[in-house]
């Protein structure tokens, strides 16, 4: 059974600093997606990562996966307010279904 | 990007009810669709899978007869809660890919219907 785990569950950090959100999954695939989710919305796609050594970057968003390490990373660069929401990532299972971390809360305080 | 719309946006219905919620593709074909449940503060947790032109498949410790799903076009399902109860109220979230990019497509969510159950 595929399990994703994300850390940290709550991240609480100031406008302008730098940190990672991981992304660590349990068995074999190598599509990872990054979505946002704002209080009370539906989910936002971020990034599609298809491959290992997949690297994207939004803005001051950047998203990478490894496959052999089963680990994608979600790194913030110097956080504006605009940026805090719930960031998930989902791993596909196959047959198209989507496993789903439990989300990172983010709050950027100013 | 493809657009995934779900209706209604907002539910309140009193127990015993049945509650209707549609999710379409506006400018894709989906054979297949996902049904989502978020309670407040977590993940979103799988419901159903629903497949055009066939009954849909369930994950384990959701009720078939509670959750309906129909898949009758290539662009609508359908989830409908029967005889609902507070513990039902959630968020439900839908989802789509499109068919002709089956390899590398991403899913496109709807924009999730809130329900209320009193």
């Amino acid at each position: 059974e595929l399990k994703v785990e994300q850390n940290p569950l709550f991240l609480s950090m100031q406008e302008g600093k730098n940190y990672t959100i991981y992304c660590n999954y349990s068995t074999t695939s190598d599509r990872l997606y990054w979505y946002r989710q704002d209080p009370g919305k539906s989910l936002e796609s971020l990034f599609v990562l298809l491959s290992n050594g997949a690297v994207k970057q939004e803005g001051r968003l950047m998203a990478s996966l490894d496959t052999k390490a089963r680990l994608s990373t979600l790194h913030i660069t110097a956080a504006v307010h605009d940026l805090s929401a719930t960031y998930f990532c989902a791993v596909d299972q196959g047959a198209q279904k989507l496993v789903f971390g439990q989300g990172t809360r983010l709050t950027i305080n100013p | 990007g493809a657009v995934v719309s779900q209706h209604p946006s907002r539910v309140i219905c009193k127990s015993g009810t049945s509650v209707k919620i549609e999710c379409r593709s506006l400018d894709f074909q989906a054979t297949t669709m996902f049904w989502y449940r978020q309670f407040p503060k977590q993940s979103l947790m799988l419901m159903a899978t629903s497949n055009e032109g066939s009954k849909a498949t369930y994950e384990q410790g959701v009720e078939k007869d509670k959750f309906l799903i129909n898949h009758a076009s290539l662009t609508l399902s359908t989830l409908t809660v029967t005889s609902a109860h507070p513990e039902d109220s959630s968020f439900y979230i839908c989802s789509a890919r499109d068919v002709q990019f089956r390899m590398n497509t991403e899913a496109f969510f709807g924009q999730g219907t809130r329900l209320t159950v009193v």
